[in-house]
């Protein structure tokens, strides 16, 4: 099992242009988060699912959108891309009930 | 409402013990979790303790809960220079099965 993959692994981006990042696990999880780590902050949840088709806000959604067409699969956008969301972003899958489990990171430069 | 803290930095001599200490504050939580992240890597887990717990050992691994104070703390024994990483608590509340808060992480730094 590859467990939970990231696509890619680096980007820069100039401000105002968009960009998906693609977050797909083989473990058959429900549940699907974003997150961005960012110096001192820990992680903090941009949006999670709670299965295919649905989706929801977590701490700070404003700037991102989501998707969920596929259980495996879980996009996050970035429609227009400022330097505020310069970070690593970590995606993580879990069953309902248990701990989760991460995707290696992206890490997003916005200039 | 929810925060979990954590120290940010700790650094200790190669094979003494280690010990990173978390505090939380929803006391109505039912997991909670220690991850390791290292350099360049997303977060691994470590190790969990259910709240009716005090304890819980695994190898050089020790997890103590203190539920009346909230803090946990994760005790590393004979720490090797590959325990150099950042170590996230997290903490899994019964207000809804997906919200998980993190701590800021401690930054473990094993001198040779």
């Amino acid at each position: 099992n590859a467990g939970v993959t990231q696509t890619p692994k680096f980007r820069v981006l100039k401000t105002g242009q968009s960009m998906t990042l693609l977050c797909a696990q083989d473990m058959n999880h429900e549940y699907m988060y974003w997150y961005r780590q960012d110096p001192g902050m820990g992680l903090r949840l941009i949006h999670y699912s709670v299965g295919e088709g649905t989706t929801a806000k977590g701490e700070v959604p404003d700037g991102y959108n989501v998707s969920r067409l596929k259980k495996q699969n879980f996009l996050l956008g970035l429609e227009s891309a400022a330097p505020s969301q310069t970070s690593v972003y970590f995606c993580a899958s879990s069953y309902p009930t248990a701990e989760q489990y991460f995707g290696p990171g992206t890490r997003l430069t916005v200039t | 409402g929810e925060d979990v803290e954590q120290s940010l930095f700790l650094s200790v001599r190669e094979g003494d013990s280690s010990v990173i200490n978390c505090t939380y504050t929803d006391s109505s939580s039912t997991y909670l979790y220690w991850y390791k992240q290292e350099p360049g890597a997303g977060l691994q887990l470590l190790t969990y303790i259910f709240s009716n717990m005090d304890m819980k050992q695994d190898q050089r691994l020790t997890v103590l809960l203190n539920k009346k104070d909230k803090h946990l703390s994760l005790r590393i024994a004979d720490t090797q220079t590959g325990d150099s990483a950042i170590y996230f608590c997290a903490e899994r509340g019964t207000s809804g099965t997906y919200k998980y808060i993190f701590g800021t992480g401690t930054r473990l730094k094993v001198l040779a």
